[in-house]
């Protein structure tokens, strides 16, 4: 059984730029949740989704964008990044309901 | 304005001992806590979890405490092992989220334990 695999694991990146975040979700998981972590912070919920649609939102604004696709995989986009954008994203994927929630080791995203 | 708070920054305590970990809320409404452990270059993964219908929860070495009047819990690792040397978060959810469709937890900032030999 695999575990919740994100790619790329480091990605700097300039301001203004655009960047695609990706997430395999653990074998049997079809529910997908990102989080942002910012340094001596907590994780922070940004959205989930639950059978390829937005199925729950944190305070984040709409240029934090997700995809999922059939296979349960999972992306984060973020448009018009900002230095406060630098930050540990984390993917999680559980069963429906939030069940069995397993995170993977996370992209550290710097933008300069 | 934080809804689950972890005031200690940091911990160090002598192998063998008790480690005691704290975490306040201030939403009563939050009904299901957990505990997760963060190794660097690594996720966090889950340690134990607690329900607000109940006020203790053991597994092994790790017990959490959940005190709802006071809307304090606590993890308690005892005896503490070098291996457990970690940023430990604790998290929060609504059990009618968490089993329904949604499901986000609520971290705190977490507390860096050392263990020392």
């Amino acid at each position: 059984e695999t575990g919740v695999t994100q790619s790329p694991t480091h990605l700097i990146k300039t301001r203004g730029q655009q960047v695609t975040l990706r997430c395999s979700s653990q074998s049997g998981h079809n529910t997908v949740s990102w989080y942002q972590q910012a340094l001596g912070q907590g994780p922070q919920f940004i959205f989930q989704y639950y059978r390829e649609e937005e199925n729950g939102r944190g305070n984040f604004p709409p240029r934090f964008s997700g995809l999922q696709f059939p296979n349960y995989s999972s992306e984060l986009n973020v448009n018009a990044l900002e230095l406060d954008d630098s930050a540990l994203y984390l993917c999680a994927s559980s069963l429906p309901g939030g069940y069995g929630y397993t995170f993977g080791s996370g992209t550290r995203l710097t933008v300069v | 304005d934080q809804q689950v708070k972890q005031n200690s920054p940091s911990l160090s305590v002598q192998e063998g001992r008790i480690s005691i970990l704290n975490c306040d809320y201030t939403n009563s409404m939050f009904d299901y806590f957990l505990w997760y452990k963060k190794y660097p270059a690594e996720g966090p993964t889950f340690l134990i979890s607690i329900s607000s219908i109940k006020d203790k929860n053991e597994d092994g070495r790790f017990t959490v405490f959940l005190n709802k009047s006071a809307k304090h819990l606590s993890l308690h690792i005892v005896p503490s092992q070098p291996g457990d040397s970690a940023v430990y978060f604790c998290a929060a959810t609504l059990l009618m989220n968490y089993g329904g469709s949604q499901g986000n937890l609520i971290f705190g900032k977490g507390t860096k334990l050392s263990v020392k030999p």
